[in-house]
């Protein structure tokens, strides 16, 4: 079975600090894991996804996300974090067996301040 | 208008009111699901349909009936519901159900409330 965990439902950094949010994952098979971001009042945005090319995934505004096989994670970074960068975070793995089914995690919130 | 869109985006309903959630995709996509946001709780996909037929239905209780008349728009009926039943209902389309891969566009969301 297929899930996905998020460490830290909440996470506060300093306008221009490196942002690092974390995503630990659990497959039987290969996985595909995105991570998306949910702005308030919005719905949820695809940031990147890893699809078993190249390990490091660059996505848009600036973040990006490594695959670890061997420690089954896939981290969300940002060097320098802006205050727009505020919004909730979702990482999920998408089960290749039955159909286009995503699993996804509790969600991190990112507060960053000025 | 672009994207995936739904209607109304608020919507606040007694228990034995019947309503109806509306999602329309505008993207060209072939399949549609609909999920379950609760606060403090991962995402939970309640049904998937591709080319207009449910291939997923998630052990979701028979006061959610799912509805999909064509490709582009999809229906959620509810009736008898449950306070616990409030949240944030989203919808969701991509390309086709059966690429692992394939990206989910989300819409803004129905913001639930059952009183």
């Amino acid at each position: 079975a297929q899930s996905v965990t998020q460490l830290g439902s909440h996470v506060s950094v300093s306008e221009g600090a490196l942002v690092l949010l974390r995503c630990n994952y659990s497959s039987s098979v290969p996985p595909y894991l995105f991570w998306y971001v949910q702005y308030p009042n919005q719905g949820l945005q695809l940031l990147l996804k890893y699809t078993s090319a190249a390990t490091l995934v660059k996505g848009i505004n600036g973040f990006e996300a490594e695959f670890k096989k061997s420690e089954t994670s896939f981290h969300l970074t940002k060097p320098s974090a802006h205050m727009s960068d505020a919004a909730e975070y979702f990482c999920a793995v998408s089960d290749g067996y039955n159909f286009n089914k995503f699993y996804f995690g509790s969600g991190t919130k990112l507060n960053v301040k000025p | 208008e672009t994207g995936v869109t739904q209607t109304p985006r608020h919507l606040v309903m007694g228990m034995t009111n019947k309503k109806s959630l509306k999602c329309e995709q505008h993207l060209g996509h072939n399949a549609m699901y609909w999920y379950k946001q609760s606060a403090k709780k991962p995402l939970e996909l309640m049904f998937v349909y591709s080319l207009e037929e449910r291939v997923e239905n998630n052990s979701v209780p028979s006061r959610f009936s799912p509805e999909c008349p064509n490709s582009s728009h999809l229906f959620l009926h509810l009736h008898t519901l449950q306070p616990e039943d409030s949240a944030l209902y989203l919808c969701a389309s991509s390309r086709q159900s059966s690429d692992p891969t394939d990206t989910q566009y989300f819409g803004p969301g129905t913001r639930l409330t059952v009183l």
